[in-house]
């Protein structure tokens, strides 16, 4: 049972306007979120992360919200470049019964940017 | 340099061979782990280690043993490969005080 769901294996942008990209959580007890991005034949890479208490975090052109009534987290990059066409994953961490905290990664979302 | 190095980067072997998989860091990290990457299922982790001495399973730990040479050095083993084993293998470090991972460029194995 996947604890953590990127619903959209793919996503194409025009360069210029908004990328959303979407994350849902199934596991009550997960109180920090964090998203990679990842290109071909590199290693995922740390981009922004959010913690429970917080709804909202911003760096540059990225902005990660966070729905915990819904438990549901969003990346959006504004605006969207060629460079940004990658893999994006979803993590999530937090307390879990008889295990110390450790990363659940989505699935992935493709995004391409058009130029 | 990078901060995670992992070796092999691509590696096909047979079925039934002996694998090892080597992961260093110069983050000064205490925490490492060890993911593979299938398509469609994301990273599911195999292995971590919170110090030397400490080593514990993740989600998908049979078939693969590791070993914590020192707080730089973590290895992952396939002591028997099989095919369905073939996937990208990423080590990843992180600090005590935080969540936040940071993983090496990747191995590749190929299982014939």
């Amino acid at each position: 049972d996947q604890q953590v769901k990127q619903n959209s294996p793919s996503l194409s942008v025009q360069e210029g306007r908004i990328s959303i990209l979407n994350c849902d959580y199934t596991n009550s007890m997960f109180d920090y979120f964090l998203w990679y991005k990842k290109y071909p034949a590199e290693g995922p890479t740390f981009l922004i992360s959010i913690s429970s208490i917080k709804d909202k975090n911003e760096d540059g052109r990225f902005t990660v919200f966070l729905n915990k009534s819904a438990k549901h987290l969003s990346l959006h990059i504004v605006p969207s470049q060629p460079g940004d066409s990658a893999v994006y994953f979803c993590a999530a961490s937090g307390l879990s019964s008889g295990s110390a905290r450790q990363l659940t990664f989505g699935s992935g979302t493709q995004l391409t940017v058009l130029p | 340099d990078a901060d995670v190095t992992q070796t092999p980067r691509n590696r096909i072997t047979k079925t039934g061979k002996r694998i090892m998989l080597e992961c260093s860091q110069t983050k000064g990290h205490d925490r490492m782990y060890w993911y593979r990457q299938d398509p469609g299922l994301g990273l599911r982790l195999i292995y971590y280690s919170f110090d030397v001495k400490d080593i514990n399973k993740g989600e998908i730990s049979d078939g693969y043993s590791v070993s914590r040479q020192a707080q730089a050095k973590f290895s992952l083993s396939l002591e028997s490969a099989i095919p369905n084993q073939t996937a990208l293998y990423f080590c990843a470090t992180s600090g005590l005080s935080t969540d936040t991972q940071y993983f090496g460029p990747g191995t590749r194995l190929t299982v014939l």
